[in-house]
């Protein structure tokens, strides 16, 4: 079945650093893809989407642009705060279910 | 935006009692909904598939009698976990999925559940 895979972390960063998670996917079709983060405590929040290939999501100063060529959909921001420290999900929908990554923490220090 | 209300968020309960938390969707139908369980430091992990009116899909190594699963309404599903034990301790997430409007999969905030 699709799947996807990301980056294991931890990652640790300082503030104002440039963040890459790797995230890329195996899939039959032309899934729509997500990221999802969960802050510390909470349930997962959706971050952002790309619904189709070259589209780009975006949300709170993050980016991850659909690439169907390398399949694969990594989220990136040019300068993390500390309250971006959260652990991250990639994530592509199964017929009746999503499908996450493993998930990748980040820690953003000052 | 599509909200989804998970209740309770945390729990405390003793060996051998059940546990009931509750996952509602507060302004769309949802005739589909999911549970997850989240061990500490790890991806979350598709317990079972809700659907409103009928019996729950439970993934394999998931026991159906220990975590039962109600679909009673198109914007409530409940997950009961009975006669908990210290190792049922986790974090329990649900989503909901919306077909009407935004197509997508919301998730409820999570039930932390410590049975000691």
């Amino acid at each position: 079945g699709d799947s996807v895979t990301q980056m294991e972390g931890p990652v640790t960063l300082s503030e104002e650093a440039f963040l890459t998670i790797n995230c890329t996917y195996t899939a039959t079709g032309y899934p729509s893809l997500f990221w999802y983060v969960q802050y510390p405590g909470e349930g997962l929040q959706l971050l952002l989407k790309a619904t189709k290939a070259d589209d780009k999501g975006s949300n709170k100063g993050f980016e991850a642009t659909y690439r169907k060529e390398t399949t694969s959909f990594h989220l990136e921001k040019g300068s993390v705060q500390v309250s971006d420290s959260a652990v991250y999900f990639c994530a592509l929908p199964e017929t009746h279910d999503m499908r996450f990554g493993a998930g990748t923490r980040l820690t953003v220090k000052p | 935006g599509a909200v989804v209300s998970q209740h309770p968020s945390w729990v405390i309960c003793k060996s051998g009692t059940s546990v009931k938390i509750e996952c509602r969707s507060l302004d769309f139908q949802a005739t589909t909904m999911f549970w997850y369980r989240q061990f500490p430091k790890q991806s979350l992990m598709l317990m079972a598939t809700s659907n409103e009116g009928s019996k729950a899909t439970y993934e394999q190594g998931v026991e159906k009698d220990k975590f039962l699963i109600n679909h009673a309404s198109l914007t409530l599903s409940t997950l009961t976990v009975t006669s908990a034990h210290p190792e049922d301790s986790s974090f329990y997430i649900c989503s909901a999925l919306q077909v009407q409007g935004f197509y997508g999969y919301t998730f409820g905030s999570g039930t932390r559940l410590t049975v000691v």
